[in-house]
Parts: structure tokens; sequence; C-alpha cells
């Protein structure tokens, strides 16, 4: 079964620039998350999805910070304009109840 | 509100050592808890979970977690450590078993194991 795919691996960009990852899911998951990981901590949810809907983007940084997920299945997490602090790995997880399939990450770096 | 504290934020053992990572939890109802484990440059895979099903829960890889309420507390423990051990661990809790997607994860600790 293949897992959750995301791209690109790695991004290297100024502040002040935009960026965009990709995800698509596990087939068949239904609901989708983004979370935040900085180095050094711990995963952060800023959005989760379910089919194409929100459910909870509370910890989204609206300002700058954009997702969708058209059709229910691929999402697209937008940064735009990037700043230092945005620096961290993207991850992509899909979800049976109980349990989250991550993806290998987007990693960003702003300079 | 929920939060998890991992005790440590680096923890080394010599291969064949008790692996011993320490997690606690705060939550205002019955948790649903977790251990996550990530190597370098992947993403987080599961290692096992506590759904109130049983106190002792045996994940892969060896590894197993206890559940004790009047501790507050889900430490991970493996009787021997291998060298692909080495990796960071994260404890995780979510309130709602079906949205098992909606953690909120401990800062992780690195586990190095010598030779």
């Amino acid at each position: 079964e293949a897992g959750v795919a995301q791209s690109p691996r790695y991004k290297i960009i100024e502040k002040r620039q935009s960026v965009a990852f990709w995800c698509n899911p596990i087939s068949g998951h239904a609901t989708l998350y983004w979370y935040q990981q900085i180095l050094g901590q711990g995963p952060k949810l800023l959005i989760q999805f379910q089919n194409n809907g929100v459910v909870d983007d509370s910890q989204l940084p609206k300002d700058r910070f954009s997702a969708e997920r058209l059709k229910g299945v691929d999402s697209t997490l937008k940064i735009q304009p990037a700043k230092l602090e945005d620096s961290a790995v993207y991850l992509c997880a899909s979800s049976l109840p109980g349990e989250l399939f991550f993806g290998e990450g987007s990693r960003l770096t702003v300079l | 509100a929920q939060s998890v504290t991992q005790l440590g934020s680096h923890v080394s053992v010599s291969e064949g050592a008790l692996v011993l990572l320490r997690c606690n939890y705060s939550s205002s109802v019955p948790p649903y808890l977790f251990w996550y484990v990530q190597y370098p440059n992947q993403g987080l895979q599961l290692l096992l979970k506590y759904t109130s099903a049983a106190t002792l829960v045996k994940g892969i890889n060896g590894f197993e977690a206890e559940f004790k309420k009047s501790e507050t507390s889900f430490h991970l423990t493996k009787p021997s450590a291998h060298m692909s051990d080495a990796a960071e661990y994260f404890c995780a809790v979510s309130l709602l078993y079906n949205q098992g997607g909606k953690l909120i994860f401990g800062q992780g600790t690195e586990l190095s194991v010598k030779p």
C-alpha cells in the first residue's frame, strides 16, 4: 500500500518569498492533516480536513498560511510571505480512526 | 486543556540495556495516548497506542508502555536496546479516539544507543 506522498522534500527560500507544499494521502483516507514541526519540538497541528472541508484551522496563521484540498484528495499548503520563523518541517498525514499515517515531510529553510 | 510532557530531551543507553522514555500527560477526561518514533529525515511512525482496553500496551519492535492513571504517566520501555532503536520518540495525547490524528505532541526525546 502506498504511503502519504509529499513534495518537495526540501525547499530553501528567502524571507518574504512564497512556497507551496503538496500532499497526496493514502487512498481512501478521508481525513488529512498538516502539521508543523520546528526543530527540537514536537509536531503542531496547523489544519485538519475531512474530505474537502476544513474541520479545524484554529492554529493556522491565516495572514500568511493557506491550505486547500480540492476534490477531497490531494492537498496544498501555501506560505506567503514566508518569515524566518516558518523554517520547519511540514508534515502531512492522513488517518483512519485511532491512527495517523505521516508522510516524510517537506523541510523548509527560510533565509 | 490537554498537554504532554516528556522528561528528558535526550536519553543515552548502551546496547542491550533497558530503555525508559518518560511521558506525563494532563487531561481533564480519560485520554487516548500514543507513542510515535521518527527516524532521521523520515515521517513519524506509530509505535503503540492506549485506548482504555488494557493498561499495558505492547507495540512494534519490542516496545511497550503502561498507562498509570494515578501518576498520569505513559512511559515507554524496551527491555534491551538495539542500535536500530536510535531515533526521536514522541508521546502524544488525544481526547477523541476517532480524531486519532488530532494530536498534541510532547517535545520529543532523542534516544542514542551506544555500542
